[in-house]
């Protein structure tokens, strides 16, 4: 039972550089999240997915964009990295849509540097 | 703007002795709210849910309130052991989940 997979776990990058954080859900849930987790910042928000087909902002979506490829996975694109985005990378997903009660399943992140 | 704060220190408890964790919010007024714990190098983990309707929630050693009057949630952890030891992060909803900084405890055996 894997849950939520994210790769890859680390990834150092150039500034300028290009490329795609992945996950997957095995749950069949309707609802997936990318956060990214800072120092003293907790956990916000870069953009959600309410259902298949659809993907909205969250509270810091500069500078990135994200795909829903299917009901399974969700992918976050960072087309020319800068080094403000080095952070850790949480994917989540839930059982309905956005703002429901059920609660998120995180995957263990993904670490990325950027130079 | 919505804003979470929780215990802005960490905790430090000696190990039998209950961990209260506070969580807060303004310009909010959430449906539930969520607690998890994430531990380093690991995603959140989801512990347990409250509804606004709820004045208290127990699971096993855990107790969760909600003060809808303060804004303001309380999380116990009785009888304290060190694998207790994690980050509590805590997440009003709906509306778009808003997750806390969350609050560092340590367990001292």
């Amino acid at each position: 039972n894997a849950g939520v997979t994210q790769t890859p776990k680390f990834q150092v990058l150039k500034t300028g550089q290009s490329m795609t954080l992945q996950c997957a859900q095995d749950m069949n849930h309707n609802s997936m999240y990318w956060y990214r987790q800072d120092p003293g910042m907790g956990l916000r928000l870069i953009y959600y997915s309410a259902s298949e087909g659809t993907t909205d902002k969250g509270e810091v979506p500069n500078g990135y964009n994200v795909s829903r490829l299917n009901k399974r996975e969700f992918s976050l694109r960072l087309e020319s990295a800068a080094p403000s985005q080095t952070s850790v990378y949480f994917c989540a997903s839930s059982g309905t849509g956005s703002g429901s009660n059920q609660p998120q399943h995180f995957g263990d992140g993904t670490r990325l540097s950027i130079l | 703007s919505q804003k979470i704060e929780q215990n802005s220190e960490a905790l430090n408890i000696q190990e039998g002795k209950t961990a209260t964790l506070t969580c807060n919010y303004t310009n909010y007024s959430p449906a539930y709210l969520q607690w998890y714990r994430q531990d380093p190098g690991r995603g959140p983990v989801f512990l347990l849910l409250i509804r606004e309707n709820e004045k208290e929630k127990r699971k096993e050693r855990l107790k969760v309130t909600f003060d809808t009057t303060l804004k303001q949630s309380l999380f116990h952890i009785t009888a304290s052991q060190p694998a207790d030891s994690a980050t509590y992060l805590c997440a009003p909803g709906p509306d778009k989940v808003i997750f806390g900084p969350g609050t560092s405890l340590s367990v001292i055996p």
